[in-house]
């Protein structure tokens, strides 16, 4: 089965721009995750979504960041406007409920590198 | 609140001989845990799991881990580590009833030199 796709790979901007990634996940996952990850330290979930509805946005700086999820398939974050501490890996990941006899690992995207100067 | 503590940053050893990956988890409830490993510019690749059962899993490219409900504890092991196991890994857990949220712990980097 095809796995999670993100684009872009790399993505430099200069702070105060804005920027956005996109995620496709894997065909029927209905869970979808956006995390962040500093260099030198785990992943950070920012926002889940189950279907098209969020779960948990606790963590994500709503000041800021943005995301959505139509249709629940495809998603995309959005940072307006980026701060140099905003330099991270974007990782997407999903998943399936227990409940429809999946298993509960995640499967993550290759994630975007994005570069605030 | 969950959380994991991967205590050494780095974990050097020479092929063919056993790998250990330390890791220590909090959580309420029966905890779920996972191992994901970090190939450099690639995403986070699952491993491993524990939910239940027997506290020993077995998982990919020959990694296992053992479960130990006492001392809170899901250390990764390899009894032959190769030179591409080299890569970053990261121990994650999950409570039983939180909705599948995964807290990962910081990662430790392993090199496995020829």
């Amino acid at each position: 089965e095809a796995g999670v796709a993100q684009s872009p790979r790399y993505k430099i901007i200069e702070k105060r721009q804005s920027v956005a990634f996109w995620c496709n996940p894997i065909s029927g996952h209905a869970t979808l995750y956006w995390y962040q990850q500093i260099l030198g330290q785990g992943p950070k979930l920012l926002i889940q979504f189950q279907n098209n509805g969020v779960v948990d946005d606790s963590q994500l700086p709503k000041d800021r960041f943005s995301a959505e999820r139509l249709k629940g398939v495809d998603s995309t974050l959005k940072i307006q406007p980026a701060k140099l501490e905003d330099s991270a890996v974007y990782l997407c990941a999903s998943s399936s409920p227990p409940s429809t006899g999946a298993s509960y690992e995640q499967y993550f995207g290759p994630g975007t590198r994005l570069t605030v100067t | 609140a969950q959380s994991v503590a991967q205590p050494e940053d780095q974990v050097n050893v020479a092929e063919g001989n056993p790998l250990t990956v330390k890791c220590t988890y909090s959580v309420s409830g029966n905890p779920y845990l996972f191992w994901y490993v970090q190939y450099p510019n690639r995403g986070l690749q699952f491993l491993l799991k524990y939910i239940t059962g027997d506290n020993l899993v077995k998982g990919s490219y020959g990694f296992e881990a053992e479960f130990n409900k006492s001392q809170t504890s899901f250390h990764l092991k390899k009894p032959s580590a190769l030179v591409s196991d080299s890569a970053l890994y990261f121990c994650a857990v999950r409570g039983f009833s939180n909705d599948y949220k995964l807290s990962f712990g910081a990662g430790t980097t392993v090199t496995v030199r020829a």
